[in-house]
């Protein structure tokens, strides 16, 4: 079975700031992992996936993750917060079947 | 084009009532998807569409709840005899293919509030 854990629940920042958002998976089976980003009222929309190419996904919105086998991670990062970044944002894992796991999620706050 | 809708955007009943929420995924999507997002929580996985029929309905919590796809576009999510427990976010996704690889799109979400 497959799970992931975002370390977290609340993550705020300064504007222009480095965003890191961690997300821990495990997995019996070599995983594929996401990260999806939920504006209020809004659907999930997806930001990046690692499918076992390269291990530096870049995603959209200035997003990237890193895939760390060695330390069961695919944390998010941004080099500089906008405000528009401001949004919850959900880790998910699956085995390349349709049984996809989501973490709890992290809210990031942008400060002006 | 247009991306998955679902209908109602809120729903609020009364407990032991039965209701339909609906899902229209992309067009030409053959898998369709059915999460549940309680506050607070990420998305919960209930169960998987291929074409017509239920792939996978593991993640169904009980048998009031059952979830249709007769002509393998729009579904319907239906819970019988509401609890309160049941009030969440229902989120429903579609992708060209199974999922795994492929990127699921996510509708808006239906609010169900049981009173």
């Amino acid at each position: 079975a497959q799970s992931v854990t975002q370390l977290g629940s609340h993550v705020s920042v300064s504007e222009g700031a480095l965003v890191l958002l961690r997300c821990n998976y495990s997995s019996s089976v070599p995983p594929y992992l996401f990260w999806y980003v939920q504006y209020p009222n809004q659907g999930l929309q997806l930001l990046l996936k690692y499918t076992s190419a390269a291990t530096l996904v870049k995603g959209i919105n200035g997003f990237e993750a890193e895939f760390k086998k060695s330390e069961t991670s695919f944390h998010l990062t941004k080099p500089s917060a906008h405000m528009s970044d401001a949004a919850e944002y959900f880790c998910a894992v699956s085995a390349g079947n349709n049984d996809m796991r989501f973490g709890a999620g992290t809210r990031l706050t942008v400060k002006p | 084009g247009a991306g998955v809708s679902q209908t109602p955007s809120n729903k609020v009943t009364e407990k032991g009532k039965y209701v339909e929420l609906r899902c229209d995924p992309i067009s030409g999507h053959t898998a369709l998807y059915w999460y549940r997002q309680s506050l607070g929580q990420g998305p919960e996985f209930l169960i998987y569409f291929q074409g017509t029929g239920a792939a996978d309905d593991s993640g169904l919590p009980n048998d009031r709840f059952f979830a249709v796809r007769p002509e393998g576009s729009v579904s319907t999510l239906k819970i019988q005899r509401t609890e309160r427990g049941d009030s969440a976010v229902y989120l429903c996704a579609s992708s060209p293919e199974r999922g795994g690889l492929e990127t699921q799109y996510f509708g808006p979400g239906t609010r169900l509030l049981v009173l």
